[in-house]
């Protein structure tokens, strides 16, 4: 059974603070790895990763993919309260002619002023 | 503006009656999906559709129909053999060709049976 497990699953910090939040996962037919920061309601998409070792980054946020080990991860430097979210993982997977994403449970981060 | 539009934002329901959330997106998206979504918990796969009159089930579609008819629509039924069915219901759509594609999403519909 595919599975994506994220850790941990709430974080408290003090803005300033840096913050790693992981992704690991197994799954059959693996095709990309979505991160997602959702506030309140529709998830906003952030990176998507496909190649192991290349980071993206945008801002204060970057993220990483080892395909070797299964993981990926998710940094924030400086934070902010407005990074204050619940960060969620999806892995696409394609199966017999078609393509869905798994989502992990999320990482809810609180960031404090 | 494209995107992905979903009525209602909320909605009540009786035990025992179906219910049916619209899902619409401009995007000319090949592929929509209907999440599902409990507190502190992440997104469920109801179903989900690569094209125009064809669907599958995701991990918990019991319970629940769809149609896609059109491109743009892929309204979700909550029937009544859903057993807890008072959730946040998230509908998405992502370009099906080459795969890797970022999902979009629209606000969200968030039910309540009563």
């Amino acid at each position: 059974e595919d599975k994506v497990v994220q850790s941990p699953l709430s974080l408290v910090v003090h803005e300033g603070d840096t913050v790693t939040l992981n992704c690991s996962y197994e799954v059959t037919n693996f095709r990309s790895l979505l991160w997602y920061k959702q506030e309140k309601k529709a998830p906003t998409f952030l990176f998507m990763l496909t190649s192991s070792g290349i980071e993206k980054k945008s801002g204060r946020l970057s993220s990483i993919l080892d395909k070797k080990e299964l993981f990926s991860i998710l940094n924030i430097t400086a934070t902010q309260t407005g990074d204050s979210a619940v960060y969620l993982c999806a892995v696409g997977v394609s199966t017999s002619g078609t393509y869905k994403y798994i989502f992990g449970t999320g990482t809810r981060l609180k960031v404090l002023a | 503006d494209g995107g992905i539009t979903q009525s209602p934002k909320y909605l009540f329901r009786k035990e025992g009656q179906n219910v049916t959330l619209s899902c619409e997106q401009n995007l000319n998206h090949d592929a929509m999906y209907w999440y599902r979504q409990d507190p502190g918990q992440g997104l469920r796969l109801i179903y989900y559709s690569q094209i125009v009159n064809d669907f599958q089930k995701g991990d918990i579609a019991e319970g629940y129909s769809v149609s896609r008819e059109k491109k743009e629509s892929f309204p979700l039924t909550v029937t009544s053999a859903q057993k807890n069915p008072t959730a946040f219901y998230l509908c998405a759509s992502s370009v099906y060709r080459g795969y890797n594609n970022e999902q979009f999403f629209g606000p969200g519909t968030r039910l309540t049976v009563l």
